[in-house]
């Protein structure tokens, strides 16, 4: 089915780990973001991209790299986990004025 | 872009109208006004959006006010599969991108 997809959809991972979280959609819409969501409130952007290989930072770029060598994957990667990285995430792509977000990843870092 | 003001919680009875409130004075000229909603455990989808006039689809209707200082979404009648928290946020057509932050939105609770 054509939308965006979120894997893994849970992660529980330890302090200082690598984790990579990966994003795909089957629309070949142009732009892509990264949210995440603390408990209990809206959604930050971490990070957008206009196009395959045009990234650019959003309000909470600390501690995460994100790359995207083809147009229907948007990969978030958080090099060294920490605690306070414990939320969940969202994807999404954009077409025209409307968003289409993923499902979420519920990342716990232990 | 700029920013939104939404009430933290309302609460609507089933098959009742819903008006959510977002007052936006800071709102410039190049400034959409989108609504999008959040269904427990899943992302946000799209509700609806404007510029200046009022706006309907088959989900809901936006009302902007003259001065586009605030804008109403209403949902005509409240379902329980209306229950979600509603994002009002402004986006500026210019910057061709949907850099704006969620705030926190409303949650809103429909009783039966």
């Amino acid at each position: 089915d054509a939308g965006i997809t979120q894997s893994p959809r849970y992660k529980i991972t330890e302090t200082g780990r690598q984790v990579t979280l990966m994003c795909h959609q089957t629309w070949s819409h142009s732009y892509m973001f990264w949210y995440r969501q603390d408990l209990g409130h809206g959604l930050r952007l971490i990070y957008y991209s206009a196009a395959a290989d045009i990234t650019d930072k959003g309000e909470v770029p600390d501690g995460y790299v994100v790359s995207r060598s083809k147009t229907e994957n948007f990969p978030l990667t958080l090099e060294s986990a920490t605690r306070s990285q414990t939320s969940v995430y969202f994807c999404a792509s954009r077409r025209g004025l409307e968003q289409f977000f993923g499902p979420g990843t519920r990342l716990t870092v232990l | 872009d700029a920013k939104t003001t939404q009430p933290n919680s309302m609460e609507s009875n089933e098959e009742e109208p819903v008006h959510l409130p977002c007052n936006h004075s800071t709102i410039s000229g190049t400034d959409y006004i989108h609504w999008y909603r959040q269904l427990p455990s899943q992302g946000p989808e799209y509700v609806i959006h404007g510029l200046t006039s009022n706006v309907n689809n088959r989900m809901a209707s936006l009302a902007i006010a003259e001065d586009r200082k605030s804008s109403t979404l209403i949902l005509h009648r409240a379902t329980l599969r209306d229950a979600a928290v509603y994002y009002c946020i402004l986006r500026d057509i210019n910057t061709n991108a949907g850099k704006s932050t969620f705030g926190d939105g409303t949650t809103l609770t429909v009783k039966p």
